[in-house]
């Protein structure tokens, strides 16, 4: 089946720890995204990918990493410089331009 | 103004009935617009594209009004199961990037 797929589906976080987040797909999508949604808000765009070895900050970066070596994968690193990491975070991947955007089922990362 | 607005509700509606929620975008360049549901703790899942002349799926009918810059989302016939919140998302004229609305929220009660 193609799809999204995140992993893990829980996370922790120690303080001063930087921690990655999987996303692979196999929808041969050139672009994807990475959200974060805070409880009872809306999908905030913290760095997207057009093509492989590109990739722009989105409205709230700092804090966070990305590598794009692969098509089908775009990983996501919180590092400790994210002093509230806590939330629910979405992966996506679009055909194109004017696309919609296709959603994993999310990684939930919490603070120990 | 935001650049997606929507009203979070919740919308509470028997079921059985018909509901509608509106989406205003302030960016007149926008090109495609879409309709997603998001269940509790889930990711968000496309609902239906909204195309210029209106389209229907179903029980669910969309409508894009540029003059105006809104879309909406018309629920007939609500089930239970139509329980959810629904994102409005625009996408602007550059690059792949979506604008995601803050959701409405919708319970359908028995």
């Amino acid at each position: 089946d193609g799809g999204i797929t995140q992993s893990p589906k829980y996370l922790f976080r120690k303080e001063g720890q930087n921690v990655t987040l999987s996303c692979e797909q196999n929808l041969n999508h050139d672009a994807m995204y990475w959200y974060r949604q805070d409880p009872g808000q809306g999908l905030r765009l913290i760095y997207y990918s057009q093509i492989v070895n590109d990739f722009q900050k989105g409205d709230i970066a700092e804090g966070y990493s990305v590598s794009r070596e692969k098509k089908e994968s775009f990983p996501l690193t919180v590092t400790s410089a994210q002093k509230n990491p806590t939330a629910f975070y979405l992966c996506a991947s679009s055909m194109g331009q004017y696309q919609p955007q296709h959603f994993g089922d999310g990684t939930r990362l919490s603070i120990l | 103004r935001k650049e997606v607005e929507q009203d979070p509700g919740p919308f509470n509606v028997p079921e059985g009935a018909t509901v509608a929620f509106n989406c205003t975008y302030s960016n007149s360049a926008s090109q495609s617009f879409f309709w997603y549901r998001q269940d509790c703790r889930k990711e968000p899942k496309l609902l239906m594209s909204v195309y210029s002349s209106g389209n229907e799926d179903g029980r669910f009918t969309a409508q894009l009004n540029r003059a105006s810059q809104y879309i909406s989302l018309l629920i007939r016939d609500s089930k239970l199961s139509d329980s959810a919140t629904y994102l409005c998302v625009v996408n602007h004229n550059a690059g792949n990037m979506l604008t995601f609305g803050g959701g409405t929220r919708l319970m359908v009660k028995p």
